[in-house]
């Protein structure tokens, strides 16, 4: 049972450049998250969508997109990069809105931006 | 401005003694409060939650204590043990809003010497 797998888990890019981070999950699950990291602090959310075609801003949304064609995958796109990116990405699903808030996490996605 | 404060950013335990987290927060509207779990080069894992309507729950050797008047939770870990040493997150839910509004905190690195 992978659960959320997100790929790929290191990268280094150079400023200006794009690229995707992937995400997959295997629980069948409606809601999938995007959050990242920086040292020290807590979790900022980036991105989240709430089922197949609807995709919705959270509190950091500047400079990544995303789509969500299929229930299975999250895809985060890094447009132009910038050093403000650097950081630990992690991207999260969960069966619906919930009582408890219960997230499942990927192993996350270390980008640094040189 | 921090919603959700972890004040400690690390504590340092005994093998078989207790741990105590802590946990602020400044808003009256959160109605659900987890802790999750990360180890270095992993995706946090949920470990408990509590009900804003409770005051204690218990999942083993986990206890969430939670003072609504105060605006402070506890996360008591007994005994402690050595592969307790990881961060935890403090979280909380507002209740206007599902799993995409979790506020999470800075995080605590809990390490337990054996």
């Amino acid at each position: 049972n992978a659960g959320v797998t997100q790929t790929p888990k290191f990268r280094i890019l150079k400023i200006g450049q794009s690229m995707t981070l992937q995400c997959a999950q295997d629980m069948n699950h409606n809601y999938m998250y995007w959050y990242r990291q920086d040292p020290g602090m807590g979790l900022k959310l980036i991105y989240y969508s709430v089922g197949a075609g609807i995709t919705d801003k959270g509190e950091v949304p500047n400079g990544y997109n995303v789509s969500r064609s299929t229930t299975e995958d999250f895809p985060l796109r890094l447009e132009l990069a910038a050093p403000s990116q650097t950081s630990v990405y992690f991207c999260a699903s969960s069966y619906g809105p919930g009582p408890t808030g219960e997230l499942f996490f990927g192993e996350g996605s270390r980008l640094t931006v040189l | 401005d921090q919603q959700v404060k972890q004040n400690s950013p690390s504590l340092s335990v005994q093998e078989g003694r207790i741990s105590i987290l802590n946990c602020d927060y400044t808003n009256s509207m959160f109605d659900y409060f987890l802790w999750y779990k990360k180890y270095p080069a992993e995706g946090p894992t949920f470990l408990i939650s509590i009900s804003s309507i409770k005051d204690k729950n218990e999942d083993g050797r986990f206890t969430v204590f939670l003072n609504k008047s105060a605006k402070h939770l506890s996360l008591h870990i007994v005994p402690s043990q050595p592969g307790d040493s990881a961060v935890y997150f403090c979280a909380a839910r507002p209740t206007q809003g599902g799993s995409e509004k979790l506020v999470f905190g800075k995080g605590t690195k809990l390490t337990v010497n054996p």
